[in-house]
């Protein structure tokens, strides 16, 4: 693989469930984000680790939660999903946290919340 | 409150030029990306500025005021391929990208 890779490509989920969305790099990049893109909102940043171990909150965490166990590796949990959680999914990283890095994103993982 | 501002939608034609504003007030500066991003894909680099003038590259450009608040992405000789949306982002003073909703460019032969 290349890049950055997000699993799944699409979900339907039920209200209340419990989902993981998981997202891999093989670039050994230190920092990962997880954002969500609403029609006609900005990308909104959710949680982050600037490196394995360390992960903090972005601007819309609540219902979301992280883990940052390895290099490679953030996978994304909603706990238990509500409609407000229908949303597209990207994944990115930058070899560091520092402000001229640029951040690359895997292809999304669309969600439906019913 | 931090916000980025960027036009909804433009339309332009094949061949011209086209210049996309984005206006932002963040608490901090730590750098504007461009991004490009077409339908159902992901969000690609184009162009990072952190000082002051224009960056060239290739047939896209990026300019930058900082005491203005103010960039733009110039992109020339348009191509159809061009149609995606063009998404500004300021890196604020925790080092967190701030996202504009993007712009829609349309591009008409």
């Amino acid at each position: 693989i290349a890049g950055i890779t997000q699993a799944p490509t699409s979900q339907i989920l039920a209200a209340g469930r419990r989902m993981t969305l998981r997202c891999t790099q093989d670039m050994r990049h230190n920092a990962m984000y997880w954002y969500r893109q609403d029609l006609g909102l900005g990308l909104r940043l959710i949680h982050y680790s600037n490196t394995a171990g360390t992960t903090g909150k972005g601007e819309v965490p609540d219902g979301y939660s992280v883990s940052r166990a390895n290099t490679d590796d953030f996978p994304l949990t909603l706990a238990s999903a509500v409609p407000s959680q229908t949303s597209v999914y990207f994944c990115a990283s930058s070899a560091s946290a520092d402000s001229a890095e640029t951040q690359y994103f895997g292809p999304g993982t669309r969600l439906l919340v019913l | 409150g931090q916000n980025i501002d960027q036009p909804t939608e433009m339309t332009a034609t094949e061949g011209a030029i086209v210049q996309i504003n984005c206006t932002y007030q963040t608490s901090g500066f730590n750098g504007l990306f461009w991004y490009q991003q077409h339908a159902g894909e992901a969000p690609t680099f184009l162009s990072y500025n952190v000082l002051d003038g224009l960056e060239e590259k290739g047939r896209f450009s990026s300019f930058l005021s900082r005491s203005k608040g103010y960039s733009y992405l110039l992109l020339k000789e348009l191509q159809m391929k061009d149609s995606a949306s063009y998404l500004c982002a300021v890196r604020d003073s925790n080092y967190q990208l701030i996202w504009g909703a993007g712009t829609k460019l349309i591009i008409k032969p």
